[in-house]
């Protein structure tokens, strides 16, 4: 099973809102990813957990705070977007130990900012 | 830095022709490389992967042969389906242990019956 759930799968917020997606695996996989991806464009990455740490921050703006609970779920707490945070978000994961790990992908919560 | 380079959409092709998308790549050392498809409306699926020179990645009838003399790592079929629509990514990976992924800007491929 190399399946990646995400909730809510759509989601609208005004800019005052305090919103958070969650993510969830069960493949024993410690690393996991938060993307951003704009209409045709490629994903970016914002955060990387490694064994339930903040590995990576892409210089993310602070409206954007990652949570990493347990093993299986990852958050994403929202708060005070703009339009322009308007997007597909990505959460993945992968095995951690040696290199050559596959990134499995969910499906994205499509987020709309008004 | 890394970086990867694909061929320019959108491609537009009937059913059952041959398909090609190119992928070209730039990267210390001999990173693994993978293409991702993405329907519409929907997330990132992996479709193939290879981890090292001449390594041929294959699936659903897509295959791709990671060329280090060439820095390539180009996707094809051999006779496409109105299903295959969908933009498809080469990426590649750098970092050791919670890995970076380095996208192609995606190439969106549409067949027509």
């Amino acid at each position: 099973d190399t399946e990646v759930t995400q909730t809510p799968k759509h989601l609208v917020m005004g800019m005052t809102n305090k919103k958070s997606l969650k993510c969830e695996q069960h493949m024993g996989h410690r690393a996991m990813y938060w993307y951003k991806q704009k209409a045709k464009k490629p994903p970016e990455l914002m955060f990387v957990y490694s064994y339930e740490k903040l590995s990576i921050n892409e210089s993310v703006p602070s409206r954007f705070s990652p949570e990493c609970p347990n093993s299986s779920l990852l958050n994403l707490h929202l708060h005070a977007l703009q339009p322009e945070d308007s997007a597909l978000y990505l959460c993945a994961s992968s095995q951690v130990s040696g290199a050559r790990q596959t990134q499995y992908f969910g499906p994205g919560t499509r987020l709309l900012v008004l | 830095g890394d970086s990867v380079t694909q061929m320019e959409g959108p491609v537009t092709l009937s059913e059952e022709a041959f398909l090609t998308i190119n992928c070209t790549y730039t990267a210390t050392g001999y990173p693994s490389l993978f293409w991702y498809v993405q329907y519409p409306g929907e997330g990132l699926q992996l479709l193939l992967k290879a981890t090292k020179a001449d390594d041929k990645g294959s699936n659903k009838g897509f295959e791709a042969t990671y060329r280090k003399e060439t820095t390539s790592f180009h996707l094809e079929k051999g006779s496409v389906q109105v299903s295959d629509s969908a933009v498809y990514f080469c990426a590649l990976e750098i970092g050791q242990g919670a890995q970076k992924l380095v996208f192609g800007q995606g190439t969106r491929l549409t067949i027509n019956p």
